[in-house]
Protein backbone atom coordinates (compact mmCIF):
# COMPACT_ATOMS: atom_id res chain seq x y z
CA UNK A 1 0.00 0.00 0.00
CA UNK A 2 0.72 3.61 0.34
CA UNK A 3 3.89 3.99 2.41
CA UNK A 4 6.46 7.25 2.92
CA UNK A 5 9.72 6.63 4.85
CA UNK A 6 11.36 9.43 6.64
CA UNK A 7 14.98 9.33 7.75
CA UNK A 8 16.32 10.22 10.36
CA UNK A 9 14.06 9.91 12.94
CA UNK A 10 16.09 12.11 15.42
CA UNK A 11 19.08 15.00 14.10
CA UNK A 12 20.95 16.97 16.71
CA UNK A 13 22.97 19.89 15.00
CA UNK A 14 24.96 22.72 15.83
CA UNK A 15 23.60 26.19 15.47
CA UNK A 16 24.30 27.79 11.91
CA UNK A 17 24.98 24.07 10.69
CA UNK A 18 22.19 22.76 8.10
CA UNK A 19 20.04 20.01 8.20
CA UNK A 20 19.12 17.42 5.88
CA UNK A 21 15.86 15.57 6.01
CA UNK A 22 14.97 12.77 3.58
CA UNK A 23 11.46 10.90 2.64
CA UNK A 24 10.86 8.23 0.41
CA UNK A 25 7.48 7.16 -1.09
CA UNK A 26 6.08 4.25 -3.08
CA UNK A 27 3.14 5.56 -5.26
CA UNK A 28 4.62 6.86 -8.44
CA UNK A 29 1.40 8.38 -8.63
CA UNK A 30 1.46 10.44 -5.71
CA UNK A 31 2.17 14.53 -6.95
CA UNK A 32 2.27 16.98 -3.91
CA UNK A 33 4.63 16.86 -1.26
CA UNK A 34 4.13 19.17 1.83
CA UNK A 35 6.56 19.42 5.00
CA UNK A 36 5.24 20.27 8.02
CA UNK A 37 6.82 21.62 11.32
CA UNK A 38 5.08 20.69 14.49
CA UNK A 39 6.49 22.17 17.99
CA UNK A 40 5.02 20.63 21.29
CA UNK A 41 1.48 20.60 22.06
CA UNK A 42 0.31 22.19 18.40
CA UNK A 43 -0.92 20.58 15.62
CA UNK A 44 1.39 20.54 11.83
CA UNK A 45 2.23 23.69 10.32
CA UNK A 46 2.76 23.92 6.76
CA UNK A 47 6.74 25.26 5.69
CA UNK A 48 6.76 24.52 2.35
CA UNK A 49 6.21 22.47 -0.47
CA UNK A 50 6.82 21.18 -4.06
CA UNK A 51 4.83 19.43 -6.60
CA UNK A 52 6.01 17.02 -9.09
CA UNK A 53 6.69 19.34 -12.02
CA UNK A 54 8.85 20.53 -10.22
CA UNK A 55 12.36 19.42 -9.16
CA UNK A 56 13.62 22.13 -6.40
CA UNK A 57 11.84 24.91 -4.03
CA UNK A 58 13.53 27.37 -1.98
CA UNK A 59 12.07 29.89 0.38
CA UNK A 60 14.68 31.66 2.59
CA UNK A 61 16.56 29.22 4.64
CA UNK A 62 14.77 25.86 3.71
CA UNK A 63 14.84 24.00 0.52
CA UNK A 64 13.06 21.13 -0.89
CA UNK A 65 14.19 18.81 -3.62
CA UNK A 66 12.42 16.28 -5.96
CA UNK A 67 13.79 13.00 -7.56
CA UNK A 68 10.49 11.77 -9.05
CA UNK A 69 12.53 8.78 -10.60
CA UNK A 70 13.74 7.64 -7.13
CA UNK A 71 10.64 8.78 -5.45
CA UNK A 72 12.87 10.63 -3.35
CA UNK A 73 11.99 14.00 -1.75
CA UNK A 74 14.47 15.94 0.63
CA UNK A 75 14.36 18.90 3.03
CA UNK A 76 17.26 21.25 3.79
CA UNK A 77 17.41 23.76 6.38
CA UNK A 78 20.23 25.96 6.31
CA UNK A 79 22.05 28.13 8.81
CA UNK A 80 19.95 26.47 12.00
CA UNK A 81 18.46 28.23 14.48
CA UNK A 82 17.51 27.12 17.81
CA UNK A 83 13.54 27.98 17.26
CA UNK A 84 14.00 25.86 14.12
CA UNK A 85 14.11 22.65 17.07
CA UNK A 86 10.86 20.79 16.28
CA UNK A 87 9.78 17.77 15.07
CA UNK A 88 9.46 17.87 10.74
CA UNK A 89 7.02 15.26 9.03
CA UNK A 90 6.83 14.83 4.89
CA UNK A 91 3.56 14.14 3.22
CA UNK A 92 2.67 13.15 -0.44
CA UNK A 93 -0.94 13.31 -1.88
CA UNK A 94 -1.87 11.02 -4.73
CA UNK A 95 -3.05 12.57 -7.44
CA UNK A 96 -6.65 13.15 -7.87
CA UNK A 97 -7.51 12.29 -3.85
CA UNK A 98 -7.26 14.32 -0.88
CA UNK A 99 -5.58 11.86 1.41
CA UNK A 100 -1.98 12.67 2.50
CA UNK A 101 0.37 9.84 4.14
CA UNK A 102 2.81 11.16 6.20
CA UNK A 103 5.96 10.47 7.16
CA UNK A 104 7.25 8.66 11.20
CA UNK A 105 8.79 12.22 11.68
CA UNK A 106 12.50 13.79 12.31
CA UNK A 107 13.44 15.29 16.16
CA UNK A 108 15.21 17.76 14.95
CA UNK A 109 17.53 19.73 17.80
CA UNK A 110 19.20 22.62 16.82
CA UNK A 111 22.25 23.13 19.71
CA UNK A 112 23.25 26.98 20.48
CA UNK B 1 -7.94 35.88 12.47
CA UNK B 2 -8.85 32.40 14.42
CA UNK B 3 -7.25 29.40 14.05
CA UNK B 4 -8.85 26.13 13.70
CA UNK B 5 -9.79 25.20 17.07
CA UNK B 6 -10.23 22.08 18.82
CA UNK B 7 -12.16 21.13 22.20
CA UNK B 8 -11.75 19.63 24.23
CA UNK B 9 -7.69 19.53 24.62
CA UNK B 10 -7.19 16.93 26.85
CA UNK B 11 -10.27 13.33 27.02
CA UNK B 12 -10.06 11.00 29.74
CA UNK B 13 -12.42 8.26 29.14
CA UNK B 14 -12.78 4.77 30.18
CA UNK B 15 -12.94 1.83 27.56
CA UNK B 16 -16.46 0.84 26.06
CA UNK B 17 -17.56 4.77 26.62
CA UNK B 18 -18.41 6.74 23.89
CA UNK B 19 -16.65 10.25 23.31
CA UNK B 20 -17.20 13.01 20.66
CA UNK B 21 -14.28 15.41 19.21
CA UNK B 22 -15.42 18.96 18.26
CA UNK B 23 -13.47 20.97 15.51
CA UNK B 24 -14.54 24.43 14.79
CA UNK B 25 -12.87 25.03 11.10
CA UNK B 26 -11.47 28.66 9.92
CA UNK B 27 -14.43 30.71 9.13
CA UNK B 28 -15.22 30.08 5.45
CA UNK B 29 -13.56 27.00 4.87
CA UNK B 30 -15.24 24.86 3.16
CA UNK B 31 -12.86 21.53 3.63
CA UNK B 32 -12.59 20.14 6.54
CA UNK B 33 -9.89 16.69 7.80
CA UNK B 34 -9.75 14.65 10.28
CA UNK B 35 -6.43 12.91 11.18
CA UNK B 36 -5.73 10.73 14.11
CA UNK B 37 -1.71 10.92 15.27
CA UNK B 38 -0.17 8.08 17.96
CA UNK B 39 2.72 8.72 19.44
CA UNK B 40 6.10 8.89 17.96
CA UNK B 41 4.06 8.96 14.40
CA UNK B 42 2.78 11.02 11.62
CA UNK B 43 -0.80 12.07 11.47
CA UNK B 44 -3.38 9.75 10.04
CA UNK B 45 -5.97 10.47 7.67
CA UNK B 46 -9.21 9.42 8.50
CA UNK B 47 -11.62 11.45 6.65
CA UNK B 48 -12.22 14.56 4.44
CA UNK B 49 -14.94 16.63 3.84
CA UNK B 50 -16.17 19.18 1.30
CA UNK B 51 -18.81 20.97 2.26
CA UNK B 52 -21.28 19.13 4.69
CA UNK B 53 -20.75 15.55 2.81
CA UNK B 54 -17.72 13.30 3.12
CA UNK B 55 -15.90 13.20 0.54
CA UNK B 56 -13.70 10.33 1.33
CA UNK B 57 -13.98 8.06 4.82
CA UNK B 58 -11.45 5.79 3.39
CA UNK B 59 -9.47 6.36 6.84
CA UNK B 60 -11.69 5.45 9.18
CA UNK B 61 -10.34 2.64 10.81
CA UNK B 62 -13.83 1.04 11.97
CA UNK B 63 -17.57 1.26 11.98
CA UNK B 64 -17.16 2.78 15.49
CA UNK B 65 -16.06 5.92 14.29
CA UNK B 66 -18.11 7.98 12.81
CA UNK B 67 -18.27 12.32 12.23
CA UNK B 68 -20.78 14.68 10.90
CA UNK B 69 -20.39 18.33 9.72
CA UNK B 70 -24.24 19.01 9.44
CA UNK B 71 -24.17 22.41 8.30
CA UNK B 72 -20.61 22.37 6.71
CA UNK B 73 -19.06 24.17 9.43
CA UNK B 74 -17.89 22.54 12.80
CA UNK B 75 -17.51 18.78 12.64
CA UNK B 76 -17.72 16.44 15.42
CA UNK B 77 -15.70 12.84 15.37
CA UNK B 78 -17.66 9.95 17.32
CA UNK B 79 -15.72 7.45 18.83
CA UNK B 80 -18.42 4.53 19.72
CA UNK B 81 -16.94 1.64 22.23
CA UNK B 82 -14.08 3.57 23.27
CA UNK B 83 -10.65 1.13 22.86
CA UNK B 84 -7.56 1.41 25.01
CA UNK B 85 -6.02 1.18 20.90
CA UNK B 86 -8.24 4.51 20.42
CA UNK B 87 -5.68 7.05 22.57
CA UNK B 88 -4.00 9.46 20.57
CA UNK B 89 -4.17 12.98 19.64
CA UNK B 90 -7.09 13.37 17.11
CA UNK B 91 -5.89 16.70 14.57
CA UNK B 92 -8.36 18.56 12.92
CA UNK B 93 -7.16 20.54 10.03
CA UNK B 94 -9.52 23.04 7.07
CA UNK B 95 -8.68 24.22 3.94
CA UNK B 96 -10.24 27.08 2.02
CA UNK B 97 -11.68 25.66 -0.77
CA UNK B 98 -10.49 22.10 -0.56
CA UNK B 99 -8.69 22.30 -4.03
CA UNK B 100 -6.06 19.80 -4.20
CA UNK B 101 -2.77 21.12 -3.02
CA UNK B 102 -4.22 24.22 -0.78
CA UNK B 103 -2.35 24.92 2.46
CA UNK B 104 -4.04 22.89 5.16
CA UNK B 105 -3.86 24.51 8.77
CA UNK B 106 -4.32 22.21 11.23
CA UNK B 107 -5.86 22.62 14.86
CA UNK B 108 -4.07 22.07 17.86
CA UNK B 109 -5.73 18.63 18.36
CA UNK B 110 -7.88 16.69 21.18
CA UNK B 111 -5.53 14.12 22.97
CA UNK B 112 -7.71 11.10 23.95
CA UNK B 113 -6.70 8.80 26.48
CA UNK B 114 -9.30 5.79 27.13
CA UNK B 115 -8.30 3.96 30.46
Amino acid sequence: GENVEQHPSTLSVQEGDSAVIKCTYSDSASNYFPWYKQELGKGPQLIIDIRSNVGEKKDQRIAVTLNKTAKHFSLHITETQPEDSAVYFCAARKGGTYKYIFGTGTRLKVLA
Amino acid sequence: GAGVSQTPSNKVTEKGKYVELRCDPISGHTALYWYRQSLGQGPEFLIYFQGTGAADDSGLPNDRFFAVRPEGSVSTLKIQRTERGDSAVYLCASSKLGVPEETQYFGPGTRLLVL
